[in-house]
Protein backbone atom coordinates (compact mmCIF):
# COMPACT_ATOMS: atom_id res chain seq x y z
CA UNK A 1 0.00 0.00 0.00
CA UNK A 2 0.81 4.01 -0.20
CA UNK A 3 3.73 4.76 2.15
CA UNK A 4 4.46 8.55 3.22
CA UNK A 5 7.72 9.61 4.08
CA UNK A 6 8.07 13.22 6.11
CA UNK A 7 11.09 15.12 6.27
CA UNK A 8 12.54 16.66 8.28
CA UNK A 9 10.76 15.09 11.72
CA UNK A 10 11.51 18.85 13.37
CA UNK A 11 12.46 22.43 12.17
CA UNK A 12 13.23 25.56 13.73
CA UNK A 13 13.79 29.29 11.69
CA UNK A 14 14.16 32.53 12.47
CA UNK A 15 11.30 34.84 12.32
CA UNK A 16 11.18 36.01 8.55
CA UNK A 17 12.72 33.45 7.50
CA UNK A 18 11.33 30.65 4.54
CA UNK A 19 10.15 26.91 5.95
CA UNK A 20 10.06 23.77 3.84
CA UNK A 21 8.62 20.48 4.45
CA UNK A 22 8.99 17.49 2.05
CA UNK A 23 7.07 14.11 1.28
CA UNK A 24 7.79 11.14 -0.58
CA UNK A 25 5.00 9.35 -1.55
CA UNK A 26 5.54 5.38 -2.94
CA UNK A 27 2.39 4.95 -4.50
CA UNK A 28 2.80 6.86 -8.56
CA UNK A 29 -1.53 6.28 -8.85
CA UNK A 30 -1.77 8.72 -5.72
CA UNK A 31 -3.62 12.42 -6.83
CA UNK A 32 -4.65 14.40 -4.02
CA UNK A 33 -2.14 15.58 -1.50
CA UNK A 34 -3.19 17.76 1.35
CA UNK A 35 -1.00 19.97 4.19
CA UNK A 36 -2.54 19.75 7.80
CA UNK A 37 -1.48 22.23 10.56
CA UNK A 38 -1.87 21.36 13.94
CA UNK A 39 -1.77 23.98 16.51
CA UNK A 40 -0.91 22.70 20.20
CA UNK A 41 -3.77 20.93 21.50
CA UNK A 42 -5.65 21.71 18.35
CA UNK A 43 -7.30 19.52 15.64
CA UNK A 44 -5.67 19.25 12.41
CA UNK A 45 -6.71 21.65 10.06
CA UNK A 46 -6.64 21.63 6.16
CA UNK A 47 -4.67 24.72 5.01
CA UNK A 48 -3.67 23.80 1.58
CA UNK A 49 -3.92 20.64 -0.95
CA UNK A 50 -2.78 19.96 -4.62
CA UNK A 51 -4.09 18.09 -7.26
CA UNK A 52 -1.61 15.49 -9.63
CA UNK A 53 -3.17 17.49 -12.92
CA UNK A 54 -0.87 21.03 -11.45
CA UNK A 55 2.71 21.68 -10.39
CA UNK A 56 2.31 24.48 -8.04
CA UNK A 57 0.16 26.07 -5.62
CA UNK A 58 0.21 29.42 -3.89
CA UNK A 59 -2.30 30.63 -1.12
CA UNK A 60 -0.71 33.82 0.50
CA UNK A 61 2.63 32.62 2.01
CA UNK A 62 2.20 29.34 1.39
CA UNK A 63 2.82 27.24 -1.30
CA UNK A 64 2.97 23.51 -2.32
CA UNK A 65 4.51 22.07 -5.05
CA UNK A 66 4.47 18.99 -6.59
CA UNK A 67 6.94 16.54 -8.81
CA UNK A 68 5.26 13.33 -9.95
CA UNK A 69 8.32 11.47 -11.46
CA UNK A 70 10.58 12.16 -8.56
CA UNK A 71 6.85 11.23 -6.41
CA UNK A 72 7.40 14.16 -3.76
CA UNK A 73 5.73 17.24 -3.23
CA UNK A 74 6.93 20.24 -0.62
CA UNK A 75 5.12 22.43 1.51
CA UNK A 76 6.74 25.85 1.30
CA UNK A 77 6.40 28.98 4.10
CA UNK A 78 7.34 32.20 2.99
CA UNK A 79 8.07 35.55 5.96
CA UNK A 80 7.34 32.94 8.86
CA UNK A 81 5.97 34.35 11.72
CA UNK A 82 5.53 33.33 15.43
CA UNK A 83 1.90 31.84 14.65
CA UNK A 84 3.20 29.73 12.13
CA UNK A 85 4.69 27.07 15.01
CA UNK A 86 2.80 23.90 14.26
CA UNK A 87 3.01 20.45 13.44
CA UNK A 88 2.60 19.72 9.77
CA UNK A 89 1.32 16.85 8.28
CA UNK A 90 1.30 16.00 4.48
CA UNK A 91 -0.81 13.21 3.33
CA UNK A 92 -1.52 11.53 -0.12
CA UNK A 93 -4.45 9.28 -1.47
CA UNK A 94 -5.41 7.81 -4.64
CA UNK A 95 -8.45 7.57 -6.57
CA UNK A 96 -11.19 5.02 -5.38
CA UNK A 97 -8.53 4.46 -1.93
CA UNK A 98 -11.51 5.88 0.35
CA UNK A 99 -8.80 7.22 2.83
CA UNK A 100 -5.81 9.51 3.47
CA UNK A 101 -2.21 7.96 3.79
CA UNK A 102 -0.44 10.43 6.41
CA UNK A 103 3.25 11.23 6.84
CA UNK A 104 4.62 11.54 10.41
CA UNK A 105 4.34 14.87 10.91
CA UNK A 106 7.21 17.86 10.68
CA UNK A 107 7.26 20.16 14.08
CA UNK A 108 7.91 23.95 12.93
CA UNK A 109 8.85 26.46 15.77
CA UNK A 110 9.59 30.18 14.87
CA UNK A 111 12.15 31.41 16.87
CA UNK A 112 11.48 35.21 17.10
CA UNK B 1 -15.22 24.22 11.76
CA UNK B 2 -17.40 21.81 9.79
CA UNK B 3 -19.83 20.77 11.96
CA UNK B 4 -18.20 17.90 13.82
CA UNK B 5 -18.45 17.41 17.30
CA UNK B 6 -16.90 14.39 19.51
CA UNK B 7 -17.89 13.04 22.40
CA UNK B 8 -16.87 12.78 25.63
CA UNK B 9 -13.81 15.27 25.10
CA UNK B 10 -12.62 13.88 27.69
CA UNK B 11 -12.12 10.80 29.33
CA UNK B 12 -10.25 8.81 32.12
CA UNK B 13 -11.34 4.85 32.77
CA UNK B 14 -9.60 1.67 34.08
CA UNK B 15 -7.92 -1.07 32.40
CA UNK B 16 -10.53 -4.10 31.23
CA UNK B 17 -13.41 -1.44 30.79
CA UNK B 18 -15.57 -0.61 27.63
CA UNK B 19 -15.27 2.82 26.03
CA UNK B 20 -17.37 4.20 23.56
CA UNK B 21 -17.02 7.00 21.91
CA UNK B 22 -18.73 9.24 19.62
CA UNK B 23 -18.56 11.86 16.59
CA UNK B 24 -21.54 13.42 14.97
CA UNK B 25 -21.86 15.60 11.91
CA UNK B 26 -24.06 18.00 11.16
CA UNK B 27 -22.91 17.90 7.30
CA UNK B 28 -24.25 14.80 5.97
CA UNK B 29 -21.00 13.57 4.50
CA UNK B 30 -20.36 10.24 3.19
CA UNK B 31 -17.37 9.23 4.61
CA UNK B 32 -16.20 9.37 8.40
CA UNK B 33 -13.10 8.26 10.10
CA UNK B 34 -11.56 7.44 13.70
CA UNK B 35 -7.65 8.25 13.90
CA UNK B 36 -5.31 7.93 17.04
CA UNK B 37 -3.03 10.32 17.64
CA UNK B 38 0.10 9.49 19.63
CA UNK B 39 3.71 10.98 20.44
CA UNK B 40 5.79 9.80 17.48
CA UNK B 41 3.89 7.94 15.62
CA UNK B 42 1.37 10.85 13.60
CA UNK B 43 -2.30 10.21 12.89
CA UNK B 44 -2.85 6.35 12.56
CA UNK B 45 -6.40 5.33 11.01
CA UNK B 46 -8.02 2.94 12.94
CA UNK B 47 -11.08 2.34 11.11
CA UNK B 48 -13.27 4.12 9.04
CA UNK B 49 -17.16 4.50 6.93
CA UNK B 50 -18.09 4.63 3.40
CA UNK B 51 -21.89 4.58 4.07
CA UNK B 52 -24.18 4.06 6.69
CA UNK B 53 -23.34 0.27 8.20
CA UNK B 54 -20.15 0.43 5.47
CA UNK B 55 -17.05 0.19 7.57
CA UNK B 56 -13.47 -1.10 7.06
CA UNK B 57 -9.99 -1.80 9.20
CA UNK B 58 -7.68 0.88 8.98
CA UNK B 59 -3.94 0.34 9.89
CA UNK B 60 -4.36 -0.05 13.91
CA UNK B 61 -7.73 -1.60 14.26
CA UNK B 62 -7.00 -4.53 16.57
CA UNK B 63 -8.79 -4.08 19.84
CA UNK B 64 -11.59 -1.64 18.27
CA UNK B 65 -14.53 -1.71 16.53
CA UNK B 66 -17.04 0.91 15.26
CA UNK B 67 -20.93 0.92 14.03
CA UNK B 68 -22.60 3.48 11.66
CA UNK B 69 -26.55 2.87 12.09
CA UNK B 70 -27.47 6.63 10.50
CA UNK B 71 -25.20 9.15 8.69
CA UNK B 72 -24.60 11.87 10.91
CA UNK B 73 -23.35 9.43 13.63
CA UNK B 74 -19.65 7.22 13.58
CA UNK B 75 -19.25 5.18 17.37
CA UNK B 76 -15.83 3.87 18.26
CA UNK B 77 -15.79 1.44 20.48
CA UNK B 78 -13.01 -0.27 23.08
CA UNK B 79 -14.60 -3.45 24.30
CA UNK B 80 -11.46 -3.65 27.29
CA UNK B 81 -9.34 -0.76 27.45
CA UNK B 82 -5.56 -1.34 27.55
CA UNK B 83 -3.31 1.06 28.72
CA UNK B 84 -2.19 0.86 25.14
CA UNK B 85 -4.76 2.77 23.66
CA UNK B 86 -4.37 5.62 26.02
CA UNK B 87 -4.15 8.52 23.32
CA UNK B 88 -5.77 10.66 21.79
CA UNK B 89 -8.91 10.04 19.16
CA UNK B 90 -9.84 12.50 15.96
CA UNK B 91 -12.82 11.94 13.97
CA UNK B 92 -12.57 13.23 10.85
CA UNK B 93 -15.69 13.81 7.83
CA UNK B 94 -15.94 14.11 4.77
CA UNK B 95 -18.07 14.43 1.59
CA UNK B 96 -15.56 12.55 -0.99
CA UNK B 97 -12.23 11.06 0.08
CA UNK B 98 -10.16 14.21 -0.17
CA UNK B 99 -10.53 17.33 2.14
CA UNK B 100 -11.12 15.48 5.38
CA UNK B 101 -12.37 17.72 8.47
CA UNK B 102 -11.29 17.03 11.63
CA UNK B 103 -13.29 16.69 14.72
CA UNK B 104 -12.00 18.80 18.24
CA UNK B 105 -10.57 15.41 19.48
CA UNK B 106 -11.50 13.37 22.30
CA UNK B 107 -8.63 12.74 25.14
CA UNK B 108 -8.51 9.05 26.58
CA UNK B 109 -6.61 8.03 29.38
CA UNK B 110 -6.44 4.45 30.62
CA UNK B 111 -5.25 3.40 33.97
Amino acid sequence: GENVEQHPSTLSVQEGDSAVIKCTYSDSASNYFPWYKQELGKRPQLIIDIRSNVGEKKDQRIAVTLNKTAKHFSLHITETQPEDSAVYFCAASKEGAQKLVFGQGTRLTINP
Amino acid sequence: DAGITQSPRHKVTETGTPVTLRCHQTENHRYMYWYRQDPGHGLRLIHYSYGVKDTDKGEVSDGYSVSRSKTEDFLLTLESATSSQTSVYFCAISREVNEQFFGPGTRLTVL
